[in-house]
């Protein structure tokens, strides 16, 4: 079974400044998904970053960026600049590749404050 | 284009109860999936369904159930309510395999 590992609990980061929230993963599949979500204060699930593991190039949107590693089963999310409207729980997921397959495997989470 | 819609938002039950929540996919959308979220237990997958079938199943007991209807939306039941079923409950939804999975704001339900 895959198993995701976010060790942060908590982070926080002066506005304007950098952050990057840590993620390791556990599988023996070859292909799969890396996603981060963002839970506000309202609980609904944002999604903010994906990667294809076959995709050897790091995923960006906008001010968010990942650096992930396959081998060693690690997918960090950079934020740069960071915003006040960025606080929130942010959740790394797993998710198999294989057809049919549409569950998601979260990690526990990590509390990020943006300190103005 | 409207987003995964959940109903109700907040609900209380008493334990023994049964409660049965409801999940509008994103139009277009054929899956749809149900995670708990508990501040103990973090984010739970409780099952998936696609086209009116479960496509798969997390590791809860028998008293939590789902259907899906043929225009997609979803509806899941908890019978016999325990004080630690109290959680957030979370519908997602997607086109299919691949592609991204969205969420709803989700359903807040209270065992008293």
């Amino acid at each position: 079974a895959q198993t995701v590992t976010q060790s942060q609990p908590e982070m926080s980061v002066q506005e304007a400044e950098t952050v990057t929230l840590s993620c390791t993963y556990d599988t023996s599949e070859s292909d799969y998904y890396l996603f981060w979500y963002k839970q506000p204060p309202s609980r609904q699930m944002i999604l903010v970053i994906r990667q294809e593991a076959y995709k050897q190039q790091n995923a960006t949107e906008n001010r968010f960026s990942v650096n992930f590693q396959k081998a060693a089963k690690s997918f960090s999310l950079k934020i740069s600049d960071s915003q006040l409207g960025d606080a929130a729980m942010y959740f790394c997921a797993y998710r198999s590749i294989i057809q049919g397959a549409q569950k998601l495997v979260f990690g526990q989470g990590t509390r990020l404050t943006i300190n103005p | 284009k409207a987003g995964v819609t959940q109903t109700p938002r907040y609900l209380i039950k008493t334990r023994g109860q049964q409660v049965t929540l409801s999940c509008s996919p994103i139009s277009g959308h054929r899956s749809v999936s149900w995670y708990q979220q508990t501040p103990g237990q973090g984010l739970q997958f409780l099952f998936e369904y696609f086209s009116e079938t479960q496509r798969n199943k997390g590791n809860f007991p028998g008293r939590f159930s789902g259907r899906q209807f043929s225009n997609s939306r979803s509806e899941m039941n908890v019978s016999t309510l325990e004080l630690g079923d109290s959680a957030l409950y979370l519908c997602a939804s997607s086109w299919d395999s691949g592609n991204t999975i969205y969420f709803g704001e989700g359903s807040w339900l209270t065992v008293v």
